[in-house]
């Protein structure tokens, strides 16, 4: 069964970084594009970035453009997001997620929680 | 992209019928028949509900529909049951933004 695991949140202080790594399994990985979706503690979701099977082709969102990096390794089955320059803002739980067609998400991972504090 | 407005709780009684709308506009739910509806329980990641506007993956209950009327999309509960007791976000893709999700509700099985 589709497996999507994440990994590398914990607390940082502001202007910090940190690397999320999510490990999927139970499907083929290069076939999917990937995003990662994120919620701040008590609020909604939101949309952060997505990448195509390739890795030729990525968007990001207005609020992390310039400061988040999305890639992947299809060999290894894993997906990245490496987070530079951390805001108060940031602080969410950021979930992988499979993008099933252009506009839907099918499977999610448990997430993984970031913390942007002094 | 302004998050799309859904009312903040809806509530109902068991096998009661409820409604959850998701209004946006010409540019992302008026655009595209193409909303997602995302169920989450406290503590655990979205599950996705309805696809593509009204079409539901397989293992979701028929109790769950979708339609859209201009640039408003609705999430109807039938047969209201106490596990439907949860949060629910629409998400529309909007083209170049490209997705934006709503404002999420609260549903509460009274």
């Amino acid at each position: 069964q589709v497996q999507l695991v994440e990994s590398g949140g914990g607390l940082v202080k502001p202007g910090g970084s940190l690397r999320l790594s999510c490990a999927a399994s139970g499907f083929t990985f290069s076939d999917y594009y990937m995003s990662w979706i994120r919620q701040a503690p008590g609020k909604g979701l939101e949309w952060v970035s997505y990448i195509s099977s390739s890795g030729s082709t990525i968007y990001y969102a207005d609020s992390v453009k310039g400061r988040f990096t999305i890639s992947r390794d299809n060999a290894k089955n894993s997906l990245y997001l490496q987070m530079n320059s951390l805001r108060a803002e940031d602080t969410a739980v950021y979930y992988c997620a499979r993008r099933r067609s252009k506009y839907y998400f099918d499977y999610w991972g448990q997430g993984t929680l970031v913390t942007v504090s002094s | 992209q302004s998050a799309l407005t859904q009312p903040a709780s809806v509530s109902g009684s068991p096998g009661q019928s409820i409604t959850i709308s998701c209004t946006g506009t010409s540019s992302d739910v008026g655009s595209y028949n193409l909303v997602s509806w995302y169920q989450q329980h406290p503590g655990k990641a979205p599950k996705l509900m309805i696809y593509e506007g009204s079409k539901r993956p397989s293992g979701v209950s028929n109790r769950f529909s979708g339609s859209k009327s201009g640039n408003t999309a609705s999430l109807t509960i039938s047969g209201l049951q106490a596990e439907d007791e949860a949060d629910y976000y629409c998400c529309s893709y909007a083209g170049s933004s490209p997705y934006v999700f709503g404002t999420g509700t609260k549903v509460t099985v009274l």
